[in-house]
């Protein structure tokens, strides 16, 4: 069965300062991996997405992410955060075999900007 | 930019009483997702859906729960006799047929009291 977890519950941390989540799948096939945002009040948003190719992916609001196949994980960055990626972030993981492709998702990350 | 919908945004019913939560994908799309999270807790896949039947569904959608596209247009959740443990925040999502994506709603918070 896949499994997603992510590292830290909660980050919090100033404006410009530099932002890394973990994230690491167990699952012995190809997966689909994402990296999904909910603003507070907001429903869930994707941020970017790796399906195959180049394994740093770069998504909307300036994140990327890259996929380590070895070490299972897909770790969200940002370079310098602003206040207004105060979000909870999500990991989340598809089978490409599966018939319904469904997510299976971490427990997510809630992150706290300070101006 | 086309979104998915659902309604309620809040719904409080009584233990024991069936409920109905709406979701209108976006209209192109093919694949219907239901997913819940439990306060604190992740973010859980309960069915899809894909040419009028169940695709998958997990462990937690026994027989208390059916899914049903009556239209169109709406995608329903039906939880015949509502748990206290059924209260949740219940996701729709959609995607296209040659997409990956799934696009979710903004959720209808449940309250079974």
């Amino acid at each position: 069965a896949q499994s997603v977890s992510q590292h830290n519950h909660h980050v919090i941390l100033s404006e410009a300062a530099s932002l890394e989540l973990g994230c690491n799948y167990s699952y012995g096939g190809t997966v689909n991996l994402f990296w999904y945002v909910q603003y507070p009040g907001q429903h869930l948003q994707l941020l970017l997405k790796y399906f195959s190719g180049d394994p740093l992916v770069k998504g909307i609001k300036g994140f990327e992410a890259e996929f380590i196949k070895s070490k299972f994980s897909f770790n969200l960055r940002k370079p310098s955060v602003q206040w207004s990626d105060t979000a909870e972030y999500f990991c989340a993981v598809s089978s490409i075999k599966a018939a319904g492709n469904k997510l299976t998702f971490g427990g997510g990350t809630r992150v706290l900007v300070k101006p | 930019e086309p979104e998915v919908t659902q309604t309620p945004s809040h719904q409080v019913t009584q233990m024991g009483q069936e409920v109905i939560l709406r979701c209108v994908p976006i209209s192109n799309h093919l694949y219907f997702y239901w997913y819940r999270q439990i306060l604190g807790q992740k973010v859980e896949f309960l069915v899809s859906f894909y040419n009028n039947e169940i695709s998958e569904k997990s462990e937690i959608f026994d027989d208390q729960f059916s899914v049903e596209r009556p239209d169109g247009s709406n995608f329903t959740l039906k939880i015949r006799s509502t748990k206290l443990e059924d209260s949740a925040m219940y996701f729709c999502a959609s995607r296209g047929e040659w997409a990956d994506t799934q696009y979710f709603g903004p959720g209808t918070r449940l309250t079974v009291l």
